[in-house]
C-alpha cells in the first residue's frame, strides 16, 4: 500500500534559519508528491506539487523535488520568517481523483 | 470564493447518541472530499462525490458512518450510535475534477469529541 513518513516535530528555528522537512513515501504505482500547510486554526492549504521524476514544485519561497531514486520529497525554504510557523504535510496519490494518503505533520515554529 | 465552511465547527456527544455534520464546498466544485484526522496524525479518506454520486467509501467507514450529497451541492456526514474512537477532527475539501493532480480547497473542518 502507500505511505509517506516525514520528520517528526516540532521543529523549531530562528528567523531566516534554514528549513529542511524530511519526506519519503512508499507507493503502488507511480505516486503524485503534495506540500499542504495548515496554519493555526486555519484549513489545509495546498502549498506546492509535483507529478513527476525530478519535478521541482515551488511556491511561496518553499522547493521540494521529486526523486525517485531515494522516494523522497524533502521540503526547503532558504529563510524562515515567523509567519511560516504552521504543520507541515507531505502526501501523495496515486488515483485518478484526490484520495491521499498523508504523513503524520511536521510542526514548525520560528523565533525572532 | 468563499471557500469550504463547516458546520458545526466543534461537536460534543455521548456515546450512543447520532451527530450529523454539513460541508458547504465552494459553489462551482463538482468533487467533495470527507477525511477525518486524529490526534497527531495525518488526515485518512474517508469517501468522496462526484456530483451526486458517491463514488468510493475507505475501509475506515464504518456501517455507521453514512455520507450525502443531495443535488451535488452541500454534503451531510451522520454518524449513528458514536463511539469513543469517533472522537477526531471531520475534514471537507473540493475541487474541481481534474484528475490525480487537482488541487483540493479543505474546510476547516469539525472537532467531534464523544464522551
Amino acid at each position: 500500500g502507500n505511505s509517506v513518513t516525514q520528520m517528526e516535530g516540532p521543529v523549531t528555528l530562528s528567523e531566516e534559519a534554514f528549513l529542511t522537512i524530511n519526506c519519503t513515501y512508499t507507493a503502488t504505482g507511480y505516486p503524485s508528491l503534495f506540500w499542504y500547510v495548515q496554519y493555526p486554526g486555519e484549513g489545509l492549504q495546498l502549498l506546492l506539487k509535483a507529478t513527476k521524476a525530478d519535478d521541482k514544485g515551488s511556491n511561496k519561497g518553499f522547493e521540494a523535488t521529486y526523486r525517485k531514486e531515494t522516494t523522497s520529497f524533502h521540503l526547503e525554504k532558504g529563510s524562515v520568517q515567523v509567519s511560516d510557523s504552521a504543520v507541515y504535510f507531505c502526501a501523495l496519490n496515486t488515483g485518478t481523483a484526490s484520495k491521499l494518503t498523508f504523513g503524520t505533520g511536521t510542526r514548525l515554529q520560528v523565533t525572532l | 470564493d468563499t471557500g469550504v465552511s463547516q458546520d458545526p465547527r466543534h461537536k460534543i456527544t455521548k456515546r450512543g447518541q447520532n451527530v450529523t455534520f454539513r460541508c458547504d464546498p465552494i459553489s462551482e466544485h463538482n468533487r467533495l472530499y470527507w477525511y477525518r484526522q486524529t490526534l497527531g496524525q495525518g488526515p485518512e479518506f474517508l469517501t468522496y462525490f462526484q456530483n451526486e454520486a458517491q463514488l468510493e467509501k475507505s475501509r475506515l467507514l464504518s456501517d455507521r458512518f453514512s455520507a450525502e450529497r443531495p443535488k451535488g451541492s452541500f454534503s451531510t456526514l451522520e454518524i449513528q450510535r458514536t463511539e469513543q474512537g469517533d472522537s477526531a477532527m471531520y475534514l471537507c475539501a473540493s475541487s474541481l475534477a481534474e484528475g490525480r493532480n487537482e488541487k483540493l480547497f479543505f474546510g476547516s473542518g469539525t472537532q467531534l469529541s464523544v464522551l
